[in-house]
């Protein structure tokens, strides 16, 4: 059974920064691109980001370019979303998601961010 | 590549018909292989999304045949054929045609 499990949400300050993590299990991470949706309060799902399934190609939405980046390490089975410079704008629900076939069709639980002083 | 969806909101009886539409701003019909970049999904509290259609209308394994997709280039429709209790969720549709995907802002279904 394919397993997604987000970490390292929490309460972070304006300005902060977080790690978020998924561990992927159950079938060959190495092989799918990688993607980071993120659903603010009572709002509506946002693409975050995705990242190819070596890790050569990033790609990020206009609100988080320049402040979050992506990465993977495929020897741990497992994805990476670096927040920097967090505004109460990135209180979110961040799920991590993967496309196995041809979009995105598995999806872990979610990991709750929330800015605020 | 923005989504729009309407209605935002539906009500409708059990046993009844549901269609939720979707307006993308460009095409999404890729000639070279004649596919349409689009999926719907549909999310219930506290749940994470859950893929039901594909390619516009290809329908993912395991999701009843009640539930259908239609449409191509930039509008595009999702049909419920006979309403059932559990279908009562959230609907987005998402473009995966540019490299910045983007979903449609959603549709809440209700029963009457």
């Amino acid at each position: 059974e394919v397993q997604l499990v987000e970490s390292g949400g929490g309460l972070v300050q304006p300005g902060g920064s977080l790690r978020l993590s998924c561990g992927v299990s159950g079938l060959i991470f190495s092989r799918f691109w990688m993607t980071w949706v993120r659903q603010a309060p009572g709002k509506g799902l946002e693409w975050v980001a995705n990242i190819k399934y070596d890790g050569s190609e990033e790609n990020y939405v206009d609100s988080v370019k320049g402040r979050f980046t992506i990465s993977r390490d495929n020897a741990k089975n497992s994805l990476y979303l670096q927040m920097n410079n967090l505004g109460v704008e990135d209180t979110a629900v961040y799920y991590c998601a993967m496309t196995t076939m041809v979009t995105l069709d598995k999806w872990g639980q979610g990991t709750q961010v929330t800015v605020s002083s | 590549i923005v989504m729009t969806q309407s209605p935002d909101s539906l009500t409708v009886s059990l046993g009844e018909r549901a269609t939720i539409n979707c307006k993308s701003s460009n095409s999404l019909l890729y000639n070279s292989n004649n596919k349409n970049y689009l999926a719907w999904y549909q999310q219930k509290p506290g749940q994470p999304p859950k893929l039901l259609i594909y390619w516009a209308s290809t329908r993912e394994s395991g999701v009843p045949d009640r539930f259908s997709g239609s449409g191509s280039e930039t509008d595009f429709t999702l049909t419920i054929s006979s309403l059932q209790a559990e279908d009562v969720a959230l609907y987005y549709c998402l473009q995966y045609f540019g490299t910045i995907k983007t979903f449609g802002q959603g549709t809440k279904l209700e029963i009457e």
